[in-house]
């Protein structure tokens, strides 16, 4: 069964911390990998789509980097303004072309001044 | 840039009510999706629609219904809202083929049963 787990639950930084958000997968055949923010009552904004091990996206402060079983979201030096929760998704080979996206929990940041 | 729209921020309503969620997307997607999301549960998918007047059965489809009758819209009913059906609804399009995968999510309707 196609499984996403995302570590931490919550993470707290100071402003100009950088660090990273851990997501876990299991899925029979990866067709792709997503990750999205979601501000507080808001739907998730999507961020980016890895396909294959190695590949890495950047955006502004944000990184994404994966190997063939996680998936980690670098944070380089955030502000406040990347307060957020952050969510991972998976996408199986046997999802059809139906696009059906298996998502984790999710990982909420607080960034501080 | 994609645009998917919800046609309720907010809506309250009681038990026993039938109760419409519209979703309009504007980039001429052919899926489109509806979850739920509660803490601690995350997103769950309810049902999904590959093309006009198809619909298939998400991880939770009890309680709810769907309709699409033209590419752009695609409507969840709630046939007897119970309190349990309290929750934030999101909209979902992605386009087929095309090498992309991406899902793009409308605000969301924050629905409460009383």
């Amino acid at each position: 069964e196609d499984q996403v787990t995302q570590s931490p639950e919550a993470l707290r930084l100071q402003e100009g911390e950088s660090s990273s958000l851990n997501c876990s997968y299991t899925v029979s055949g990866l067709r792709g990998l997503f990750w999205y923010r979601q501000d507080p009552g808001k739907g998730p904004e999507f961020l980016f789509t890895l396909y294959s091990a190695g590949e890495e996206k950047e955006k502004e402060r944000l990184k994404a980097t994966l190997t063939k079983k996680e998936s980690f979201l670098h944070i380089t030096a955030p502000k406040p303004e990347d307060s957020a929760t952050y969510l991972c998704a998976v996408q199986g080979l046997f999802s059809g072309g139906y696009n059906k996206l298996i998502f984790g929990a999710g990982t909420r940041l607080a960034v501080h001044p | 840039d994609v645009k998917v729209t919800q046609s309720s921020r907010y809506l309250v309503k009681r038990t026993g009510e039938k109760v419409f969620l519209e979703c309009v997307q504007d980039m001429d997607h052919e899926n489109m999706f509806w979850y739920r999301q509660d803490p601690g549960l995350g997103l769950r998918l309810i049902y999904f629609s590959y093309d006009v007047k198809m619909k298939e059965k998400g991880d939770i489809p009890e309680g709810y219904s769907v309709s699409r009758e033209k590419k752009e819209r695609f409507s969840l009913i709630l046939e007897s809202a119970s309190t349990n059906q309290t929750s934030m609804y999101l909209c979902a399009s992605s386009p087929r083929g095309q090498g992309r995968h991406e899902q793009y999510f409308g605000p969301g309707t924050r629905l409460t049963v009383t």
